[in-house]
């Protein structure tokens, strides 16, 4: 049990919608980073959050967004969905007070864009 | 560029064959090197984080080690069980934001 839970765990989805994917985590954590995994790749990095902000992203269009809430609960927005968005989204955290950095992942997100 | 590059994708061994698995990178300045175990549908499971060359930490049958441009992840006897994808990631130093660069990923199968 990793103790981030990610919501829901298949999606089905037609090109050109709109798809929001969540996150929590039992426990306080200093940031969330979401990350898309295609299959038979490693994850990459789409951006992270601290204390509500974004304070770093990777090569996604600005139609992935994102939003970190007070309660430890974070969210992944896809906007105009595209056939190669389809992939596993991962949300992962890392810990309060805990140096070095481990990150922390939750069981993922299966999206399918047909 | 920023750059993880694992070998070899696919390994295949009988239970018992110890083996070690490759990370080679390339970064401005390492801030950790990451290990990762995924299974199949599940997100990735923290294994190991390295700092600096020279350094070596070990779990159960899997020891990992690091030097200033590659990463080894030795397989000590192993069982059908740790069979699973291995992930190598770092995160440089400079970076924003706490990016991990991940490799493409080891496949494992491990046959009794």
């Amino acid at each position: 049990e990793t103790g981030v839970t990610q919501s829901p765990t298949h999606l089905i989805k037609t090109r050109g919608q709109q798809v929001t994917l969540r996150c929590s985590s039992q426990s306080g954590h200093n940031t969330v980073s979401w990350y898309q995994q295609a299959l038979g790749q490693g994850p990459q990095f789409i951006f992270q959050y601290y204390r509500e902000e974004e304070n770093g992203r990777g090569n996604f269009p600005p139609r992935f967004s994102g939003l970190q809430f007070p309660n430890y609960s974070s969210e992944l927005n896809v906007n105009a969905l595209e056939l190669d968005d389809s992939a596993l989204y991962l949300c992962a955290i890392t810990l309060k007070d805990r140096f070095p950095y481990g990150y922390t992942f939750g069981s993922g997100t299966r999206l399918t864009v047909v | 560029e920023d750059q993880v590059t694992q070998s070899p994708e696919a390994l295949r061994l009988q239970e018992g064959e110890s083996s070690s698995l490759n990370c080679s990178y390339t970064v401005s300045g390492l801030r950790g090197l990451f290990w990762y175990r995924q299974d199949p549908g599940k997100g990735p499971e923290f294994l190991f984080t390295l700092y600096s060359a020279g350094e070596e930490k070990e779990k159960e049958r899997l020891k990992a080690t690091l030097t200033k441009k590659e990463s080894f992840l030795h397989i000590t006897a192993p069982k059908p069980e740790d069979s699973a994808t291995y992930l190598c990631a770092v995160q440089a130093r400079y970076n924003q934001g706490g990016k991990l660069i991940f490799g493409q990923g080891t496949e494992l199968s491990v046959k009794p």
